[in-house]
């Protein structure tokens, strides 16, 4: 089945600099892959995706990238703010209905002011 | 719009005992999830429904869980007898493909405690 990695699983960064977290996959079917983001004792919640026809995408100060060669995919937030704080999970999927996700094991993203 | 609702939101039972979950998905989701998250980790997918049909129950330990979603609508999580190592976050999601695919909806989660 699939396997998702995760790294790194802690990363602390001040106030308006970048934060980038990276995830790599074992399954080459896998199509779909999307972010989510935990806040503290709160249900996970999507923050964006990427499908395997696209190499890049952006909202704001968030972005995904995708290296299907490498099999692996990265989260990239930029100016990042206090609020930013929280966990972030990755995930694949092997259909472009996102039905079938495997999640990383997370990073705990924490934003000093 | 009401998102995924689950109860109870905290659970605390001794060990051997049996422990329900509830989950009503968002109204027109043909698709339920069933995760459970460890603490520090990502979620685990338990079984996933589509419409009333359990389509990936793998993952499900069948010795001591059940899981059922009558109607396609309302679905319950059982565990019997618990065990120690079945302490967690059970976490109920759903998704519609009609809504452009892949985005799942969580609900707050169950927090089970096994004394």
């Amino acid at each position: 089945g699939e396997n998702v990695e995760q790294h790194p699983s802690t990363l602390s960064v001040q106030e308006g600099d970048s934060a980038v977290i990276k995830c790599t996959y074992s399954d080459s079917a896998s199509n779909y892959f999307p972010w989510y983001k935990q806040e503290l004792g709160k249900r996970p919640q999507l923050i964006i995706d990427i499908r395997s026809n696209v190499g890049e995408k952006k909202d704001q100060r968030i972005a995904v990238t995708l290296n299907k060669t490498a099999k692996h995919f990265s989260l990239h937030i930029t100016e990042t703010q206090p609020e930013d704080s929280a966990v972030y999970f990755c995930a694949a999927s092997k259909n472009n209905a996102g039905n079938m996700l495997t999640f990383g094991g997370g990073t705990r993203l924490m934003v000093k002011p | 719009e009401a998102g995924v609702v689950q109860s109870p939101r905290y659970k605390i039972i001794e060990k051997k005992q049996p422990v329900a979950f509830w989950c009503n998905p968002i109204s027109g989701h043909n698709t339920l999830y069933w995760y459970l998250q460890n603490l520090g980790q990502g979620p685990e997918l338990l079984i996933r429904y589509e419409n009333e049909e359990a389509v990936d129950d793998s993952q499900l330990p069948k010795d001591r869980f059940s899981a059922e979603r009558l109607k396609g609508v309302d679905s319950t999580l059982k565990i019997q007898p618990a065990e120690l190592g079945d302490s967690a976050v059970y976490l109920c999601a759903s998704s519609s493909i009609g809504s452009g695919g892949g985005e799942q909806f969580f609900g707050p989660g169950t927090r089970l405690t096994v004394l």
